[in-house]
């Protein structure tokens, strides 16, 4: 079935290091690709999105780039901050009537000062 | 805008008895999700409303758990009797629709229950 892989945490960096967090996804038809965050004691946001193969998407000075070829969406940041600790969850939707989400496991990062 | 509440934000029950988690959705979004995410695992789908009418209810793990939204506002999951492995966060989340299918989805905070 469809699934999404990603790297397992906890990832530490300390500030302004370079973070990539891995995602891989298994689908049978072409989806949409989501980074969401999640702080302390808060849901889960939207961080930045993809909708077709190329597509790259930005927030906050995240990006990730939809690769059909190595069906990935690898989150990348060139310079974190000790707010960017958070959990972060990479997900897959084939939208239609349901829209429902298929999320990978969850990486935790942490930032150090 | 207020975002999307759960309540309680934490429960903690034994083995056998019942609980009933709150979602209270951003005003005027039609679709409810809610997901479950187990100890250090994924994050999974249970079910989605549109309005008060359940359009997928596939990943409802088994019968001990119910889910309404009556009057297409409010929605409410109930566990019953709890086991051990029903451990774990409940998210909900809330969208509009739109011409082109829902839209984003909007995600409360959590409940978290522990089953002992």
């Amino acid at each position: 079935g469809d699934s999404v892989t990603q790297m397992e945490g906890p990832v530490t960096l300390s500030e302004e290091a370079f973070l990539t967090i891995n995602c891989t996804y298994t689908a049978t038809g072409y989806p949409s690709l989501f980074w969401y965050v999640q702080y302390p004691g808060e849901g889960l946001q939207l961080l930045l999105k993809a909708t077709k193969a190329d597509d790259k998407g930005s927030n906050k000075g995240f990006e990730a780039t939809y690769r059909k070829e190595t069906t990935s969406f690898h989150l990348e940041k060139g310079s974190v901050q000790v707010s960017d600790s958070a959990v972060y969850f990479c997900a897959l939707s084939f939208g239609g009537a349901t829209n429902k989400l298929i999320f990978g496991t969850g990486t935790l990062l942490a930032v150090q000062p | 805008e207020a975002g999307v509440t759960q309540f309680p934000s934490h429960s903690v029950i034994e083995k056998g008895q019942t609980v009933t988690l709150r979602c209270d959705p951003i005003s005027g979004h039609d679709n409810l999700y809610w997901y479950r995410r187990v100890m250090g695992k994924e994050i999974k789908f249970l079910l989605h409303f549109v309005k008060e009418s359940k359009q997928d209810e596939s990943g409802m793990p088994n019968n001990r758990f119910l889910a309404e939204r009556t009057g297409g506002t409010y929605s409410t999951l109930k566990v019953q009797p709890a086991e051990l492995e029903d451990s774990g966060v409940y998210f909900c989340a809330s969208s509009q629709t739109g011409t082109s299918g829902s839209y984003e989805q909007y995600f409360g905070p959590g409940t978290r229950l522990t089953v002992t």
